[in-house]
Protein backbone atom coordinates (compact mmCIF):
# COMPACT_ATOMS: atom_id res chain seq x y z
CA UNK A 1 0.00 0.00 0.00
CA UNK A 2 0.80 3.86 -0.74
CA UNK A 3 2.04 5.90 1.90
CA UNK A 4 2.45 9.75 2.15
CA UNK A 5 4.68 10.86 4.94
CA UNK A 6 4.58 14.91 5.96
CA UNK A 7 6.47 15.55 8.29
CA UNK A 8 6.22 18.83 9.84
CA UNK A 9 3.01 19.35 11.32
CA UNK A 10 3.45 23.10 11.66
CA UNK A 11 6.05 25.77 9.75
CA UNK A 12 6.13 29.12 9.77
CA UNK A 13 7.63 32.06 7.61
CA UNK A 14 7.49 35.71 7.96
CA UNK A 15 5.77 37.14 4.87
CA UNK A 16 7.64 37.78 1.46
CA UNK A 17 10.07 35.07 2.35
CA UNK A 18 10.69 31.63 0.83
CA UNK A 19 9.02 28.20 2.84
CA UNK A 20 9.75 24.45 1.89
CA UNK A 21 7.33 21.84 2.76
CA UNK A 22 8.57 18.30 2.50
CA UNK A 23 6.52 15.03 1.71
CA UNK A 24 7.91 11.76 0.97
CA UNK A 25 5.84 8.79 -0.17
CA UNK A 26 6.85 5.20 -0.84
CA UNK A 27 5.52 3.28 -3.42
CA UNK A 28 6.18 0.61 -5.76
CA UNK A 29 4.44 1.73 -8.83
CA UNK A 30 6.32 3.65 -11.58
CA UNK A 31 3.58 5.31 -12.76
CA UNK A 32 1.60 7.79 -9.98
CA UNK A 33 0.80 11.47 -9.84
CA UNK A 34 1.48 14.04 -6.87
CA UNK A 35 -0.56 16.80 -5.38
CA UNK A 36 -0.16 19.34 -3.02
CA UNK A 37 -3.97 20.43 -2.08
CA UNK A 38 -4.27 23.39 0.28
CA UNK A 39 -7.34 23.89 2.61
CA UNK A 40 -7.58 27.62 4.16
CA UNK A 41 -9.42 28.31 7.47
CA UNK A 42 -13.14 28.23 5.49
CA UNK A 43 -12.36 24.35 4.86
CA UNK A 44 -11.94 24.41 1.11
CA UNK A 45 -9.37 22.26 -0.76
CA UNK A 46 -7.37 23.60 -3.09
CA UNK A 47 -5.38 22.25 -5.57
CA UNK A 48 -1.88 23.77 -6.02
CA UNK A 49 -0.10 21.84 -8.18
CA UNK A 50 0.50 18.72 -9.49
CA UNK A 51 3.85 16.75 -11.00
CA UNK A 52 3.53 13.28 -13.35
CA UNK A 53 6.23 10.91 -11.99
CA UNK A 54 7.00 10.37 -15.44
CA UNK A 55 8.23 14.08 -15.96
CA UNK A 56 11.63 15.07 -14.84
CA UNK A 57 10.83 18.81 -14.82
CA UNK A 58 9.52 19.96 -11.56
CA UNK A 59 6.22 21.48 -11.79
CA UNK A 60 6.21 25.35 -11.21
CA UNK A 61 2.40 27.44 -10.79
CA UNK A 62 3.33 30.78 -10.17
CA UNK A 63 4.80 31.23 -6.90
CA UNK A 64 4.44 27.55 -6.23
CA UNK A 65 6.97 25.37 -7.30
CA UNK A 66 7.62 21.67 -6.26
CA UNK A 67 11.68 19.73 -6.15
CA UNK A 68 10.76 16.10 -7.16
CA UNK A 69 13.12 13.91 -6.33
CA UNK A 70 11.58 10.07 -7.70
CA UNK A 71 14.51 8.02 -6.69
CA UNK A 72 14.59 9.38 -3.39
CA UNK A 73 10.84 9.73 -3.19
CA UNK A 74 10.44 13.08 -2.13
CA UNK A 75 8.03 15.85 -3.45
CA UNK A 76 8.77 19.24 -1.26
CA UNK A 77 6.31 22.48 -2.32
CA UNK A 78 8.18 25.53 -2.15
CA UNK A 79 6.38 28.73 -1.40
CA UNK A 80 8.21 32.14 -3.07
CA UNK A 81 7.31 35.27 -1.94
CA UNK A 82 4.87 34.53 1.33
CA UNK A 83 1.82 36.05 1.46
CA UNK A 84 -0.77 36.15 3.90
CA UNK A 85 -3.08 34.25 2.35
CA UNK A 86 -0.87 31.14 1.87
CA UNK A 87 -1.94 30.25 5.57
CA UNK A 88 -3.64 26.85 5.64
CA UNK A 89 -3.07 23.74 6.12
CA UNK A 90 -1.12 21.99 3.29
CA UNK A 91 -1.83 18.29 2.07
CA UNK A 92 0.54 16.13 0.34
CA UNK A 93 -1.04 13.74 -2.05
CA UNK A 94 -0.44 10.80 -4.31
CA UNK A 95 -2.40 8.79 -7.02
CA UNK A 96 -1.76 5.79 -8.72
CA UNK A 97 -1.25 5.86 -12.50
CA UNK A 98 -3.20 2.17 -13.84
CA UNK A 99 -6.53 3.15 -13.14
CA UNK A 100 -6.32 3.23 -9.34
CA UNK A 101 -8.66 6.41 -8.48
CA UNK A 102 -7.79 7.11 -4.33
CA UNK A 103 -6.18 9.61 -2.91
CA UNK A 104 -3.96 8.99 -0.64
CA UNK A 105 -3.20 12.18 1.52
CA UNK A 106 -0.11 13.01 4.15
CA UNK A 107 -1.62 14.30 7.68
CA UNK A 108 -0.98 17.78 6.31
CA UNK A 109 1.38 20.94 7.58
CA UNK A 110 -0.33 23.77 8.94
CA UNK A 111 1.11 26.61 7.71
CA UNK A 112 1.85 30.01 9.22
CA UNK A 113 2.57 33.32 7.88
CA UNK A 114 3.97 36.07 10.05
CA UNK A 115 3.34 39.73 9.33
CA UNK B 1 -13.25 25.78 -14.85
CA UNK B 2 -13.52 22.45 -12.63
CA UNK B 3 -15.70 23.80 -9.63
CA UNK B 4 -17.63 21.58 -7.59
CA UNK B 5 -20.96 22.26 -5.46
CA UNK B 6 -21.62 21.48 -2.16
CA UNK B 7 -25.16 21.68 0.10
CA UNK B 8 -25.74 22.72 2.40
CA UNK B 9 -22.67 24.27 3.79
CA UNK B 10 -23.85 23.92 7.59
CA UNK B 11 -26.77 21.83 9.12
CA UNK B 12 -27.50 21.15 12.74
CA UNK B 13 -30.23 18.30 13.52
CA UNK B 14 -31.48 16.43 15.68
CA UNK B 15 -30.50 12.52 16.78
CA UNK B 16 -32.57 10.63 14.48
CA UNK B 17 -33.29 12.55 11.33
CA UNK B 18 -31.95 11.47 7.93
CA UNK B 19 -29.39 14.02 6.19
CA UNK B 20 -29.02 14.63 2.47
CA UNK B 21 -25.50 15.87 1.07
CA UNK B 22 -25.89 16.89 -2.31
CA UNK B 23 -22.32 17.55 -4.52
CA UNK B 24 -22.49 18.76 -8.02
CA UNK B 25 -19.65 19.01 -10.88
CA UNK B 26 -20.86 22.35 -12.51
CA UNK B 27 -18.50 22.79 -15.35
CA UNK B 28 -17.50 19.24 -16.30
CA UNK B 29 -18.50 16.00 -16.35
CA UNK B 30 -17.63 13.68 -13.22
CA UNK B 31 -17.14 10.20 -13.79
CA UNK B 32 -16.17 9.23 -10.63
CA UNK B 33 -17.12 11.36 -7.51
CA UNK B 34 -15.24 10.63 -3.98
CA UNK B 35 -16.55 11.25 -0.03
CA UNK B 36 -14.64 12.29 2.39
CA UNK B 37 -14.93 12.90 6.10
CA UNK B 38 -12.79 14.87 8.02
CA UNK B 39 -11.91 15.06 11.81
CA UNK B 40 -10.65 18.20 13.68
CA UNK B 41 -6.65 18.48 13.35
CA UNK B 42 -6.85 15.84 10.68
CA UNK B 43 -6.05 14.81 7.13
CA UNK B 44 -9.01 13.41 5.00
CA UNK B 45 -10.64 10.41 5.54
CA UNK B 46 -11.94 8.47 2.30
CA UNK B 47 -14.96 6.70 2.85
CA UNK B 48 -16.25 5.90 -0.46
CA UNK B 49 -15.76 5.69 -4.19
CA UNK B 50 -18.66 6.56 -6.59
CA UNK B 51 -19.23 5.88 -10.52
CA UNK B 52 -22.16 7.56 -12.18
CA UNK B 53 -24.45 4.64 -12.87
CA UNK B 54 -23.05 2.08 -10.40
CA UNK B 55 -23.12 1.10 -6.81
CA UNK B 56 -20.73 2.95 -4.75
CA UNK B 57 -17.68 1.67 -3.29
CA UNK B 58 -16.98 1.88 0.38
CA UNK B 59 -13.67 1.85 2.38
CA UNK B 60 -13.73 -0.94 5.17
CA UNK B 61 -15.03 0.06 8.71
CA UNK B 62 -17.78 2.63 6.57
CA UNK B 63 -21.24 1.29 7.12
CA UNK B 64 -23.28 1.33 3.80
CA UNK B 65 -26.22 1.49 5.11
CA UNK B 66 -25.58 4.22 7.74
CA UNK B 67 -24.33 6.33 4.44
CA UNK B 68 -26.18 5.96 1.25
CA UNK B 69 -24.63 7.19 -1.64
CA UNK B 70 -26.46 7.89 -4.67
CA UNK B 71 -24.17 8.48 -8.28
CA UNK B 72 -27.07 8.98 -10.84
CA UNK B 73 -25.47 11.24 -13.36
CA UNK B 74 -22.07 12.77 -14.72
CA UNK B 75 -22.58 15.44 -12.60
CA UNK B 76 -24.55 14.54 -9.47
CA UNK B 77 -23.97 12.79 -5.98
CA UNK B 78 -25.96 12.62 -2.90
CA UNK B 79 -24.47 10.91 0.58
CA UNK B 80 -27.58 10.83 2.74
CA UNK B 81 -26.75 10.10 6.55
CA UNK B 82 -29.39 8.10 7.82
CA UNK B 83 -30.39 8.30 11.67
CA UNK B 84 -27.81 10.31 12.51
CA UNK B 85 -26.72 10.12 15.85
CA UNK B 86 -24.37 12.89 17.48
CA UNK B 87 -21.00 10.52 16.51
CA UNK B 88 -21.62 11.18 12.95
CA UNK B 89 -21.09 15.20 13.57
CA UNK B 90 -18.21 15.75 11.25
CA UNK B 91 -17.08 17.82 8.47
CA UNK B 92 -18.08 15.90 5.04
CA UNK B 93 -16.44 16.91 1.70
CA UNK B 94 -17.24 15.72 -1.51
CA UNK B 95 -14.77 15.99 -4.40
CA UNK B 96 -15.12 15.17 -8.25
CA UNK B 97 -13.43 13.72 -10.83
CA UNK B 98 -13.15 13.68 -15.03
CA UNK B 99 -11.54 11.34 -17.17
CA UNK B 100 -9.05 8.55 -15.59
CA UNK B 101 -7.38 8.71 -12.44
CA UNK B 102 -4.30 10.95 -13.31
CA UNK B 103 -6.92 14.09 -12.98
CA UNK B 104 -6.80 15.45 -10.22
CA UNK B 105 -9.81 15.48 -8.08
CA UNK B 106 -11.43 18.97 -7.71
CA UNK B 107 -13.09 19.35 -4.04
CA UNK B 108 -16.63 21.07 -2.70
CA UNK B 109 -16.45 23.25 0.01
CA UNK B 110 -17.62 20.74 2.48
CA UNK B 111 -20.41 20.20 4.82
CA UNK B 112 -20.44 20.80 8.45
CA UNK B 113 -22.99 18.28 10.08
CA UNK B 114 -24.00 18.40 13.81
CA UNK B 115 -25.72 16.38 15.48
CA UNK B 116 -27.53 17.52 18.87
Amino acid sequence: AQTVTQSQPEMSVQEAETVTLSCTYDTSESDYYLFWYKQPPSRQMILVIRQEAYKQQNATENRFSVNFQKAAKSFSLKISDSQLGDAAMYFCAYVGGFGNEKLTFGTGTRLTIIP
Amino acid sequence: GAVVSQHPSRVICKSGTSVKIECRSLDFQATTMFWYRQFPKQSLMLMATSNEGSKATYEQGVEKDKFLINHASLTLSTLTVTSAHPEDSSFYICSARGGFGNQPQHFGDGTRLSIL
